[in-house]
């Protein structure tokens, strides 16, 4: 049992690039989230997902785009990479929302760096 | 919107000492967690708390949701070298955006042998 898999590990980009950073869960969650981590910041929400096709914005949204054609895949889009997009990238899943919800499983992130 | 704070910001101990972290918020919350990043990988959920005043240990991690329903702590005993890494503690309410996570901004332990 895989749970999240994000990919690539680690990404230089050149200001201006764009890329993609995936993200893949086998455990059939609904819900699935991308947050940013930025040295003594906490993580911060950039968008989420409640089920395939269905997308909201975070807290940080700006200089992002997200897709949910699966219930599997979440991938994160940057357009035009700035140096204030240099960051730590988690991807998260959970099963629900309420009472019953243990909480979110991470991916191992993604490391970032735009020059 | 609501925030977190997560105090200390980092602590160096001695192996074998105990340690006590904290979240307070200012507004309430349903359900408090408490997460550790190990270095290079992801978040790892520790304890789930879900009714105030509820105390749960998991091992040597004993957690309270408080009773006012805006705190929450985190108590490690007798530490050893593998608790070193970064302790979030999360809030969550529920129903649509507010069932997302609300994370501070985490404590970093160190612990010397």
């Amino acid at each position: 049992n895989a749970g999240v898999t994000q990919t690539p590990k680690f990404r230089i980009l050149k200001i201006g690039q764009s890329m993609t950073l995936q993200c893949a869960q086998d455990m059939n969650h609904n819900y699935m989230y991308w947050y940013r981590q930025d040295p003594g910041m906490g993580l911060k929400l950039i968008y989420y997902s409640v089920g395939a096709g269905i997308t909201d914005k975070g807290e940080v949204p700006n200089g992002y785009n997200v897709s949910r054609s699966t219930t599997e895949d979440f991938p994160l889009r940057l357009e035009l990479a700035a140096p204030s997009q240099t960051s730590v990238y988690f991807c998260a899943s959970s099963p629900r929302q309420g009472v019953t919800n243990y909480g979110y499983t991470f991916g191992s992130g993604t490391r970032l760096t735009v020059v | 919107g609501q925030q977190l704070n997560q105090s200390p910001q980092s602590m160096f101990i001695q192996e074998g000492e105990d340690v006590s972290m904290n979240c307070t918020s200012s507004s309430i919350f349903n359900t408090w967690l408490w997460y550790k990043q190990d270095p290079g990988e992801g978040p790892v959920l520790l304890i789930a708390l879900y009714k105030a005043g509820e105390l749960t240990s998991n091992g040597r991690l004993t957690a309270q949701f408080g009773i006012t329903r805006k705190d929450s702590f985190l108590n490690i005993s007798a530490s050893i070298p593998s608790d070193v890494g970064i302790y979030f503690c999360a809030g969550q309410n529920y129903g649509g955006s507010q069932g997302n996570l609300i994370f501070g901004k985490g404590t970093k332990l160190s612990v010397k042998p």
